[in-house]
């Protein structure tokens, strides 16, 4: 059973940083590419970052292009998004998902990242 | 980026009657591989997001066969056959033949 569990969400103040990590089990980890995909309170699903299976490729929205990175560890089975200068409008609950060959499959829990003074 | 524009955004219905929703793409959604990389995704109150239909009109594992997509190119459509109290939230589709991935805004279903 494919498992995604996300953690490292909390309150940041404005220009602050966060580090999210995502735990996966359930599958060859390396295999296969990964995203992560935020929801704000209340709104819609916005593609955030991915990453191929090797590590090798990232891509970027452009909202969070030059502040947000996008890594794994293979050998942890582990997603990470580094999250810094974050801003209101980067308030939203982080989730973690497993790419097959048809797009975006699995989801985590999600994890809440509030920024607020 | 493409644009996924839905309608309606809220759709209430009546138990044991059918749903339609529609999901547009500001352009094409065929790849070079000759796949359309379409999904749709349900989210129920509380929960994550779950794929229900994937390549237009592929049903995930699970997922109960009252459930149907359809279309072509730029306009698509997900199918409810007969709605149950276990189908509302909010729907979603979503296209990943053009990077970067992009959904639409979300159809909220809510019995009447």
């Amino acid at each position: 059973e494919v498992q995604l569990l996300e953690s490292g969400g909390g309150l940041v103040q404005p220009g602050g940083s966060l580090r999210l990590s995502c735990a996966a089990s359930g599958f060859t980890f390396s295999v296969y590419a990964m995203n992560w995909v935020r929801q704000a309170p209340g709104k819609g699903l916005d593609w955030v970052s991915g990453i191929t299976g090797s590590g090798g490729t990232t891509y970027y929205a452009d909202s969070v292009k030059g502040r947000f990175t996008i890594s794994r560890d293979n050998s942890k089975n582990t997603l990470y998004l580094q999250m810094n200068s974050l801003g209101a409008d980067d308030t939203a609950v982080y989730y973690c998902t497993k790419a097959d060959s048809q797009g975006i499959h699995y989801w985590g829990q999600g994890t809440l990242v509030t920024v607020s003074s | 980026d493409v644009v996924m524009t839905q309608s309606p955004l809220s759709l209430p219905v009546t138990l044991g009657q059918p749903a339609s929703i529609s999901c547009r793409s500001s352009q094409s959604l065929v790849y070079s591989d000759g796949n359309t990389y379409l999904s749709w995704f349900q989210q129920r109150p509380g929960q994550s997001p779950r794929r229900l239909i994937y390549k237009v009109s592929n049903w995930d594992s699970g997922v109960p066969d009252r459930f149907s997509g359809s279309g072509s190119g730029t306009d698509f459509t997900l199918e409810i056959s007969r709605v149950e109290a276990e189908d509302v939230g909010i729907y979603y589709c979503m296209q990943a033949t053009h990077w970067p991935i992009t959904f639409g805004q979300g159809t909220r279903v809510e019995i009447k």
